[in-house]
């Protein structure tokens, strides 16, 4: 059974840069596509990106000036960067394995951006 | 910029059907746009429960079915059980490489 775990700091200031690794157990990322969502308090969901494990990505243009995906198939993880945070990016960010039927999820880590 | 438009609530008696629908600001919503399902309940990550359209994973109550209508994809809940009551989000990808997310529906069962 796929397991994915978010991990990374809970708490960014405001102009810093937000990271998060998802890793990845009971299966290979190699030959997937990964993927990052959020949502942010009463809000819905927002699709932030993917990335195949060859290293392609395809951002949400509305956050692609401030987003990096990477992807580390010897430690089978993959990594989220969101540069320049405002409160707007408060959220529980989400890993996901993006490929048909995207059925696998993290359960999702609250990061706070805050002084 | 496509935007996805879901209901942003629905109630439904239990044992009664409901219809979600999902649709797309540019036009129609078509296979070509892979109509994804997920059931969202508070505390939890979300579920898939529809893929490709029509498409269901091992764990998708036979009550629950996707389809394409009147240009929307479209999510009917036959029978409807308080377990269902959450939030349902719709997933449509554009052929410009865009994915984007519905508003999600707040469906209640009362």
């Amino acid at each position: 059974q796929v397991q994915l775990q978010e991990s990374g700091p809970r708490l960014v200031e405001p102009s810093e840069t937000l990271s998060l690794t998802c890793s990845v157990s009971g299966g290979s990322i190699s030959r997937y596509y990964w993927s990052w969502i959020r949502q942010p308090p009463g809000k819905g969901l927002e699709w932030i990106g993917y990335i195949y494990y060859t290293g392609i990505t395809n951002y949400n243009p509305s956050l692609k000036s401030r987003v990096t995906m990477s992807i580390d198939t010897s430690k089978n993880q993959f990594s989220l960067q969101l540069k320049s945070v405002t409160a707007a990016d408060t959220a529980v960010y989400y890993c996901a394995r993006d490929s048909p039927p995207k059925e696998y999820w993290g359960q999702g880590t609250l990061v706070t951006v805050s002084s | 910029q496509a935007v996805v438009t879901q209901e942003p609530s629905l109630t439904v008696s239990p044992g009664g059907t409901v219809t979600l629908t999902c649709g797309s600001s540019t036009g129609g919503v078509s296979s070509g746009h892979y109509p994804y399902w997920f059931q969202r309940k508070p505390g939890q990550a979300p579920r898939t429960l529809i893929y490709d359209t029509n498409n269901k994973l091992p764990w998708t109550p036979a009550r629950f079915s996707g389809s394409l209508l009147g240009g929307k994809a479209a999510l009917t809940l036959s029978g409807a059980q308080p377990d269902d009551e959450a939030e349902y989000y719709c997933l449509l990808s554009y052929n410009s490489g865009r994915v984007v997310f519905g508003g999600g529906t707040k469906l209640t069962v009362l």
